[in-house]
């Protein structure tokens, strides 16, 4: 069975600064991994996505995730935040051998002025 | 450029009654989900689609049912609302590759008294 913890339900920072919302996964195979936002009253909404190759992968406004297979880890950064980054963001974990999409708690993202 | 569509946005139910959610997709994609929201807890699938005609169960299908007798809607089912299921129900679609992200619709907030 596969699994996702997101280590932080909240992360507080002001503005400009760096933030790093932690995702680690379980699944005894290979899998691919998405990373969701979510603002206020609205669906989710795609980030970015790992399926295969570099493991360094960039997304929408400024994010970036790194995939580490040996930690298991699939940790979402941004070297600068801004007010409009504050949102809910959630890890989702997909087995290659599964339709499922199964998705951490989230992490909600509060930046400060 | 409506993407996925759920109605209707808000609903308030008494204990017992029963209801219809309705998902609708205009990107010819395959694969249709049945999600709720509850704090802290992220998201959970309720049932998913992986054709017209065809459903299966999530991780929490109980008290629910689903039918996608058209290959771009997915209709979820309280046959008799209890105040365990108010939560904010999201509907999402895929293509059939497994690699590839879900698009979600913006939700639906459901309230059981």
């Amino acid at each position: 069975a596969q699994s996702v913890t997101q280590l932080d339900s909240q992360v507080p920072v002001f503005e400009e600064a760096p933030v790093e919302l932690r995702c680690n996964y379980s699944s005894s195979v290979s899998v691919y991994l998405f990373w969701y936002v979510q603002y206020p009253n609205q669906g989710l909404q795609l980030l970015l996505k790992y399926l295969s190759g570099s493991t360094l992968v960039k997304g929408i406004n400024g994010f970036e995730a790194e995939f580490n297979k040996s930690q298991t880890s699939f940790h979402l950064r941004k070297p600068s935040v801004h007010i409009s980054d504050t949102a809910e963001y959630f890890c989702a974990v997909r087995s290659y051998n599964t339709d499922k999409l199964i998705f951490g708690t989230g992490t909600r993202l509060q930046v400060f002025p | 450029n409506a993407g996925v569509t759920q109605t209707p946005k808000f609903r308030v139910l008494k204990t017992g009654q029963s209801m219809t959610l309705l998902c609708a997709q205009d990107m010819n994609h395959e694969y249709m989900y049945w999600y709720r929201q509850d704090p802290g807890m992220g998201l959970r699938l309720i049932h998913y689609s992986v054709g017209e005609g065809t459903t299966a169960k999530g991780e929490v299908p109980d008290g629910y049912n689903v039918s996608r007798l058209k290959k771009q809607n997915f209709l979820l089912g309280l046959e008799s609302a209890a105040p365990s299921q108010t939560s904010v129900y999201f509907c999402a679609s895929s293509r059939s590759n497994r690699n590839q992200p879900q698009h979600f619709g913006d939700g639906t907030r459901l309230s059981i008294l």
